[in-house]
């Protein structure tokens, strides 16, 4: 089992749709949870951070944390063909090294 | 602000050449430093990391070596490359504690 798991992709979804990106993890300390998105052929950056239990919310993205079922996920609500990208999810336990998935491709068609 | 500077942006070496490639961190003290790679359409491997100068911790045993000589500088060498050596190699810092990370823009290496 790897320690963090995505959906295996590709996500397709209309443009104004919601997109759904979901994550688990194996590592029952994690601390911390992190989504990034990265352009192809690009490096990563960092879209969502949370630290706790419940919803976290910044502009058209909430991020989704559930540590009792070692669950994290990312909403992209009136998603643009800008948001087609590749999403990481990034889980870490300390000293800030994370752990990341394979990363779920996110196509938004006009 | 802080920003991130990683060279060259491309590689591209044969079997057996040596490598070094560096990053450097500007507009923080003392960053935890990171270096990941990235095979295609995976996900980032943790190669090595730094909390401090001289202090390096390997996540992953192979034929790559790091070294922090500066607070803000962290090189990635090897002395004999290898074709599985070949992706995207990426230099992180982040702040102290669980804190997220921010990317340089990479070096994409090919290994021939």
């Amino acid at each position: 089992q790897k320690e963090v798991e995505q959906n295996s992709g590709p996500l397709s979804v209309p443009e104004g749709a919601i997109a759904s990106l979901n994550c688990t993890y194996s590592d029952r300390v994690s601390q911390s949870f992190f989504w990034y998105r990265q352009y192809s052929g690009k490096s990563p950056e960092l879209i969502m951070s949370i630290y706790s239990n419940g919803d976290k919310e910044d502009g058209r993205f909430t991020a989704q944390l559930n540590k009792a079922s070692q669950y994290v996920s990312l909403l992209i609500r009136d998603s643009q063909p800008s948001d087609s990208a590749t999403y990481l999810c990034a889980v870490a336990r300390d000293a800030g090294k994370s752990t990341f998935g394979d990363g779920t491709t996110l196509t938004v068609k006009p | 602000s802080q920003t991130i500077h990683q060279w060259p942006a491309t590689l591209v070496q044969p079997v057996g050449s040596p490598l070094s490639l560096e990053c450097t961190v500007e507009g923080t003290s003392n960053p935890n430093l990171y270096w990941y790679r990235q095979a295609a359409g995976r996900g980032l491997q943790l190669l090595f990391y730094s909390v401090g100068i001289g202090q390096i911790s390997s996540e992953v045993p192979q034929n790559l070596s790091a070294s922090r000589p500066q607070d803000r500088q962290f090189i990635l060498s090897s002395k004999k490359l290898l074709l599985s050596d070949s992706g995207f190699y990426l230099c992180a810092w982040s702040g102290a504690g669980v804190t997220p990370l921010h990317f340089g823009n990479g070096t994409r290496l090919t290994v021939t």
